[in-house]
């Protein structure tokens, strides 16, 4: 069955340095992903999606990378910030699970400052 | 604009026992999903309404698991009886467009089972 997983469980960075955050997805014919952040207590909170039409998508200090050949994305978070510590889900869609999004295990990332 | 309101935050039962969380969405979608997240793993989507018609529950326990969306608003889900393995976070989410759309998140109703 399809599955979603990242390859690093937890990242701790210290405040300002970049940070990456990888996802490796199983299903060739997925062809929607997004990136989620959550924080302690609360919801999954949006940061960006990508479609399988397009290699790289630019946000605000974020940028997804898909790399389909591989079926791997990443989550590029630039000068990151304490207020970014959370736990980052990859979620993907698409084939014939289409309508549903499947969620990766999470990354927790902490900023030190 | 209102987010996505879910109740109760907490809820502690003893297993056997019967449990309902109540979700009402952003005004305007409609789409609807509750979802599980059991500690240390991603969400995983227990059933999707359009409307008050369901489009996706082939993960719902349905010998145990209940869930309606009347008048196609507010929606409640229920676990009758519970097992110590749905301890778990219950989201809900809802989406304006249907799938594609961003979804947004309740804060969850967090669930100990006994």
């Amino acid at each position: 069955g399809e599955s979603v997983g990242l390859h690093l469980p937890t990242l701790s960075v210290q405040e300002g340095d970049n940070s990456i955050i990888n996802c490796a997805y199983s299903n060739s014919a997925s062809d929607y992903f997004i990136w989620y952040k959550q924080e302690s207590g609360k919801g999954p909170q949006f940061i960006i999606d990508i479609r399988s039409n397009m290699d790289k998508r630019q946000g605000q200090r974020v940028t997804v990378l898909l790399n389909k050949t591989v079926k791997h994305l990443s989550l590029q978070i630039a000068a990151t910030q304490p207020g970014d510590s959370a736990v980052y889900f990859c979620a993907s869609a698409g084939g014939t699970s289409y309508g549903k999004l499947t969620f990766g295990q999470g990354t927790i990332l902490t900023v030190h400052p | 604009e209102a987010g996505v309101a879910q109740s109760p935050r907490y809820k502690i039962i003893e297993k056997r026992q019967s449990v309902a969380f109540w979700c009402n969405p952003i005004s305007g979608h409609a789409t609807l999903y509750w979802y599980q997240q059991i500690l240390g793993q991603g969400p995983k989507l227990l059933i999707q309404f359009q409307n008050n018609g369901v489009v996706d529950d082939s993960q719902l326990p349905k010998d145990r698991f209940s869930a309606e969306r009347l008048k196609g608003v507010d929606s409640t889900l229920k676990i009758q009886p519970a097992k110590l393995e749905d301890s778990a976070v219950y989201l809900c989410a809802s989406s304006f467009q249907g799938f594609g759309g961003e979804l947004f998140f309740g804060e969850g109703s967090r669930l100990t089972v006994l």
